[in-house]
């Protein structure tokens, strides 16, 4: 079936712009997460959903961030005004159940970046 | 903060060689442990998980890893490297009543023929 699948998949944008990232996850699949990985380095945790709720959201970095999930399947993770340093790979993940270590399938990413 | 550090940034091995890819992380209560994988082009995709029981975790394509609680380490093993197994690896544990990982740096493998 499906995998994660992740829009678009490159982002080239100039500073100051607002972009909007886009995750249709695995049909059926409860959680959906959102990572950034920065070159060099291991993703780094943003936000989470159980269905249309966000559970956690200690990871988004300042308050230009912001995600949703109204539905409880597609969700958009917002970044307003960007700044050089927001590039990076923004990768979405979705798990079946909302269970503490189910496995989190990924998408291919978005690469971002910010002029 | 809980955190997870793999000592090997960049693994050059050749074919048939063994290889083991360290693994610790910080966190003292219940653990949740993986290792992804990131082959060229692709996405990460799970190479396996512990969650209880045997401590030894097999995996997919003859990996496997070893969870140490006394060591805080997961590290990753294969007896004879490919070159299909070219990529880069990344450890990570869940964070407490959550379900968000928290990745290491990663550690990237190359395999020469």
């Amino acid at each position: 079936g499906a995998g994660v699948s992740q829009s678009p998949r490159y982002k080239v944008t100039k500073r100051g712009q607002d972009v909007a990232l886009r995750c249709d996850p695995i049909s059926g699949h409860v959680s959906l997460y959102w990572y950034r990985q920065a070159l060099g380095q291991g993703p780094e945790f943003l936000t989470y959903f159980n269905y249309e709720a966000q559970q956690d959201k200690s990871g988004l970095p300042n308050d230009r961030f912001s995600a949703e999930r109204p539905e409880g399947s597609i969700s958009t993770l917002t970044i307003q005004r960007t700044e050089q340093r927001d590039s990076a790979m923004y990768r979405c993940a979705s798990s079946l159940e909302a269970s503490r270590g189910d496995e989190q399938y990924f998408g291919p990413g978005t690469r971002l970046t910010v002029t | 903060a809980q955190s997870v550090s793999q000592h090997n940034h960049h693994v050059i091995l050749s074919e048939a060689a063994s290889l083991e890819l360290g693994c610790n992380y910080s966190y003292g209560g219940t653990v949740n442990l993986f290792w992804y994988v990131q082959y060229p082009g692709q996405h990460l995709q799970l190479l396996l998980k512990y969650f209880s029981g045997d401590p030894l975790v097999k995996g997919i394509k003859g990996f496997e890893a070893e969870f140490i609680k006394s060591k805080f380490s997961f590290n990753l093993r294969k007896p004879s490297v490919q070159w299909s197994d070219t990529a880069e690896y990344f450890c990570a544990v869940n964070e407490g009543k959550t379900d968000k990982l928290i990745f290491g740096t990663g550690t990237r493998l190359q395999v020469f023929p």
